[in-house]
């Protein structure tokens, strides 16, 4: 069983553009995060929901929102996208402790704007 | 604030000798680390972590680490490089919010 799973894998758009990316985890976590993986490969935290209340928003365009329907899903919705927006998001999830505990990461998804 | 960096943005080993990642952080209390791969178009593996407790950490793969105060370090190890060792390493601290920092990443090439 996958534990931390995204839809889609693959996502390509045009500038403009409004998309969804989907996230789900089945390990009985209560804390979800994303992170945005630049072609670089610089990875750096967006937005992290515990128990559906957003305590992470880094300085994140508000383009970009995050939703959490319960734990166990994650979702980020992105408007008006630009072509800087072209990266590869990740979905992690883990138990919120105060410290410690590693985080699960999902497959990523590729997203690029033309 | 907590940070981490990484010392080599890429590292090259013959198959079979031995493997060195490194690792300095920064951090104003006990730190929680971890160190995660990335094979090529593939999501993040946990390698290893370290929690304040044996400062020898072993891992997945044969991949251990050492936490050394002193040196402010966090280096990665593997006494025997395989070819399936080929990916990019990536050295994380957690902030006392929850959120991971990480490094700019190593990309480790394992030549045969």
């Amino acid at each position: 069983d996958t534990a931390v799973s995204q839809t889609p894998k693959y996502l390509v758009t045009q500038m403009g553009n409004d998309k969804s990316i989907k996230c789900e985890q089945n390990l009985g976590h209560d804390t979800m995060y994303w992170y945005k993986q630049d072609s670089k490969k610089f990875l750096k935290i967006m937005f992290s929901y515990n128990n559906k209340e957003l305590i992470i928003n880094e300085t994140v365009p508000n383009r970009f929102s995050p939703k959490s329907p319960d734990k166990a899903h994650l979702n980020l919705h992105i408007n008006s996208l630009e072509l800087g927006d072209s990266a590869v998001y990740f979905c992690a999830s883990s138990q919120w402790l105060p410290r410690g505990i590693e985080q699960y990461f999902g497959p990523g998804t590729r997203l690029t704007v033309t | 604030a907590q940070s981490v960096t990484q010392l080599d943005s890429h590292v090259s080993v013959s198959e079979g000798t031995p493997v060195l990642l490194r690792c300095n952080y920064s951090s104003s209390y006990s730190p929680s680390l971890f160190w995660y791969v990335q094979h090529p178009n593939k999501g993040l593996q946990l390698l290893l972590k370290y929690t304040s407790a044996a400062t020898l950490v072993k891992g997945i793969n044969g991949f251990e680490a050492e936490f050394k105060k002193s040196e402010t370090s966090f280096h990665l190890t593997k006494p025997s490089a395989h070819m399936s060792d080929a990916a990019e390493y990536f050295c994380v601290v957690r902030s006392n919010t929850g959120k991971l920092i990480f490094g700019q990443g190593t990309t480790l090439q394992v030549k045969p």
